[in-house]
């Protein structure tokens, strides 16, 4: 299986200032169809979790554009540009380019 | 609307039997490849299977900690999805959330405890 590896863990960001999480996988993500099937998802808490983030840099229907995601291959990065008090929660990144779909650890974003 | 709604999660002790159920609207559900996560309480995601849809050939797969002892299946009819989980034991404590393979939708999850 991908092991999805994630860094930060934790991340207290102070309002209004950008946050960083990285995810690397141990084999390329790059499917077949030449597609890279790298996702990110936000759990707020006591949610479940939220698509975000698809094939590396695509936002979801409705997610603000202060999420972007990056990288290519084995590495990936997902920022927001300014944090707000909602984007409080777990993120994780998700491969799906290899059976069986595999998530990183989670990185809990807080509050400074 | 998609929506996915999950149900039947409860206390079972362990060795024992529970059905989960989601039921899928808001999208043609025939066409959709399926997949069960869960949670366990303070813990990340872990994927337990996927069903494919029937045009697709209907493949089911499983991750290792639960093959042999959960059965995923589909009731296109009924626009519903199903996880038989058997022999349950306290680690299969979680969330189960039923979501679409691509995983741009999630239900709300059920919670299922398996304690003596």
């Amino acid at each position: 299986d991908i092991v999805m590896t994630q860094t930060p863990l934790s991340s207290p960001v102070p309002l209004g200032q950008p946050a960083s999480i990285s995810c690397r996988s141990s084999q390329s993500l790059v499917h077949s169809d030449g597609n890279t099937y790298l996702s990110w998802l936000q759990q707020r808490p006591g949610q479940p979790p939220r698509l975000l983030i698809y094939k590396i840099s695509n936002r979801f229907s409705g997610v603000p554009d202060r999420f972007s995601g990056s990288g290519a291959g084995t590495d990936f990065t997902l920022k927001i540009s300014r944090v707000k008090s909602e984007d409080v929660g777990v993120y994780y990144c998700m491969q799906g380019a290899q059976f069986p779909q595999t998530f990183g650890q989670g990185t809990k974003v807080e509050i400074k | 609307e998609v929506q996915l709604v999950e149900s039947g999660g409860g206390l079972v002790k362990p060795g024992g039997s529970l059905r989960l159920s989601c039921a899928a609207s808001g999208f043609t559900f025939t066409n959709a490849w399926m997949s069960w996560v869960r949670q366990a309480p303070g813990k990340g995601l872990e994927w337990v299977g996927r069903i494919k849809s029937k045009t697709d050939g209907g493949t089911i797969d499983y991750a290792a900690p639960v093959k042999g002892r959960f059965t995923i299946s589909r009731d296109d009819s009924k626009n519903t999805l199903y996880l038989q989980m058997n022999s349950l034991k306290t680690e299969d404590t979680a969330v189960y959330y039923c979501t679409t393979v691509s995983v741009k939708n999630w239900g709300q999850g059920t919670l299922v405890t398996v304690s003596s």
